[in-house]
Formats: structure tokens, sequence, C-alpha cells
């Protein structure tokens, strides 16, 4: 089976401009979760998606922002970029019976110049 | 915030058993007991979880204290490919397990 997979792995954007990363899931998985992480915050939970709808959403600003597509494809979107937003951005899958575990892809290293 | 209290790192020597400690005396009934680890620039990994029992899965054991307050996770024979960040979290079961919540971890070094 394929893991879970992320494009792009780098990006590259100035301040002010957005951004969107996609996260194909594990097949079957219908869960996509995301979550960013700095040197400084360590990995933080952005928002989790379930069959299209949102079911938890972390402490970030509105800027941040995602959806889930049919086929349980993720993609997140951060509007307005600012210098901090760089981070390294990751994808998970899970399946309610996999047992609890989510199966992380390899990220988005994003950097805001 | 998260739930448990992590030593900010450990060395083993490769070959012998890693032990990693966790603390999360505030967990409640139905939470159970994850782990995760993290190589430098990758995603993390899933290793092992439990709710009580201790669990054995061919990367490692987890032992959970009668109270589950605390736990550890043993990788009985390291090698330098453990090398990683150790990531103990406490979250729901598998009916909703898509939010974790990450402390700091635990760096551990395998040195030959």
């Amino acid at each position: 089976k394929a893991g879970v997979t992320q494009t792009p792995r780098y990006l590259i954007k100035t301040r002010g401009q957005q951004v969107t990363l996609s996260c194909s899931p594990i097949s079957g998985h219908r869960s996509v979760s995301w979550y960013q992480q700095t040197p400084g915050q360590g990995l933080q939970f952005l928002f989790e998606y379930f069959s299209e709808t949102q079911r938890n959403k972390g402490n970030f600003p509105g800027r941040f922002s995602g959806r889930q597509f049919s086929n349980s494809r993720s993609e997140m979107n951060v509007s307005t970029l600012e210098l901090g937003d760089s981070a390294l951005y990751l994808c998970a899958s899970s399946s309610r019976t996999s047992g609890g575990e989510q199966f992380f892809g390899p990220g988005t290293r994003l950097t805001v110049l | 915030d998260a739930k448990t209290t992590q030593p900010t790192s450990m060395d083993c020597a490769e070959g012998r058993a890693a032990n990693l400690p966790c603390n999360h005396s505030t967990i409640s009934g139905n939470e159970y007991v994850y782990w995760y680890r993290q190589i430098h620039s990758q995603g993390p990994q899933y290793i092992i979880h439990g709710l009580k029992n201790n669990e054995t899965n061919e990367m490692a054991s987890l032992i959970i204290t009668e109270d589950r307050k605390s736990s550890t996770l043993i990788l009985p024979h390291a090698t330098l490919r453990d090398t990683a960040v150790y990531y103990c979290i406490v979250g729901p079961g598998s009916s909703n397990t898509g939010k974790l919540i990450f402390g700091q971890g635990t760096t551990l070094q395998v040195k030959p």
C-alpha cells in the first residue's frame, strides 16, 4: 500500500502571498490531519478532516484553512503569509479500523522570505 | 497543552535496551497512551499504543503502570537507526484519533 504523499515537498514564498499544500492519504483512510512543526513551537495540530467535514481544529488564526475532497485527498491553504509561517507542514491519515495510529507523510517544507 | 512529561534527552549504547519513561498523571479512564518517533526531518512514525495492558509489537514494548499514571517504552535492542525524538502522547481511542497533542519528546541518542 502506498503511504501518505504530500506535494510539493519544498516551497519558497514571500510575505503576503498565499500557498496551497496537498495531501493524499493512504487508500481507504478517511481521516486526514494537518500539523505544523517549527523549532520553537514543536509539532502543533492544525485541523482534522473526516469525510469532507472539519472535525477538530487547533489554535491557529483564520489564515490557515483546509478542505477535504470526496476521495479523501486534502488541501490546506495559508493566506497572507508571514515569516513565522515558515515550517514543516505534516499531513497524517488514519482509519477507524487502524486502531488509532496515524500515518504521517514526509511533509512540505515551506520557507517564507 | 501536552498531558505528558518526558526527559529531554537520553543516551543508550547500541545493542542494549532503551527504556524511555513518560509521566501522564492526569490521564483519564478512556485515554490511550501512544508513542511516536521522529527521525530527523522525516514525518513522525507510529510505534505502539495501549490502554492499560502491556503491549508488544515488532518494534517495541509498552509497559503501563497499574494506576496508568506513567509508562515506559522499551526498545529491546537499540540500533543506531533508533536515534530519534520519541513522543509520548495521551489521546482518545480509535473513535477520534485525528488530533494528537505533541509535547517536546525525548531525544534518544544511540551510541556505538
